[in-house]
């Protein structure tokens, strides 16, 4: 089964640090890729997703990430933070087997520091 | 934009009693899905639904959970007697099609504390 692993449980910056928040799944066949934010009191919404090519996908907000199949990794990186990014970033995958549903990581709590 | 819609935004019940959250899909959407977020620990699936029946579900759906769409608009995760480990955010969710590059559209959950 397909599972996603967030190392990083709550990170803190401050405005204008680049960002990097790492996000490993383990799942042999194709998968497809997520990154999910949620702002305080609201849904989740999508960042930014892999389904095949261009390893480096781009985002909205000036979010990318990169999907790295010998590290099982999709990483999701931002050059400089903002204060509105404080959020809850999840990675999710997936899978094969013709599911659809949706396999979450624990989440990253961002706090950008104005 | 179209959005998912969930009602209520928090529910709190007494532990044996049954509970019925409602959602809203987006309205060109096939597949609806709920998971749920207990407190501090990752999002989970827990049924996903397709042409009025189950298409998949985890192990948490057990028996005491069943979805419905009753009207063709709203899309219900129904808890027949719950239990304190119920108390999670639940959230829906709807995309267009099974293949193809669609992504799941959430809704803003529901918050359900069960005493």
């Amino acid at each position: 089964a397909q599972s996603v692993s967030q190392h990083n449980h709550h990170v803190i910056l401050s405005e204008a640090a680049s960002l990097e928040l790492g996000c490993n799944y383990s799942y042999g066949g194709t998968v497809n890729l997520f990154w999910y934010v949620q702002y305080p009191g609201q849904h989740l919404q999508l960042l930014l997703k892999y389904f095949s090519g261009d390893p480096l996908v781009k985002g909205i907000k000036g979010f990318e990430a990169e999907f790295i199949k010998s590290k099982f990794s999709f990483n999701l990186r931002k050059p400089s933070v903002q204060w509105s990014d404080t959020a809850e970033y999840f990675c999710a995958v997936r899978g094969g087997t013709g599911a659809n549903n949706l396999f979450f990581g624990t989440g990253t709590r961002l706090t950008v520091i104005p | 934009e179209p959005e998912v819609t969930q009602t209520p935004s928090h529910q709190v019940t007494q532990m044996g009693q049954e509970v019925i959250l409602r959602c809203v899909p987006i309205s060109n959407h096939l597949y609806f899905y709920w998971y749920r977020q207990i407190l501090g620990q990752k999002v989970e699936f827990l049924v996903s639904f397709y042409n009025n029946e189950i298409s998949e579900k985890s192990e948490i759906f057990d028996d005491q959970f069943s979805v419905e769409r009753p009207d063709g608009s709203n899309f219900t995760l129904k808890i027949r007697s719950t239990k304190l480990e119920d108390s999670a955010m639940y959230f829906c969710a709807s995309r267009t099609e099974l293949a193809g590059l669609n992504e799941q559209f959430f809704g803003p959950g529901t918050r359900l504390t069960v005493l």
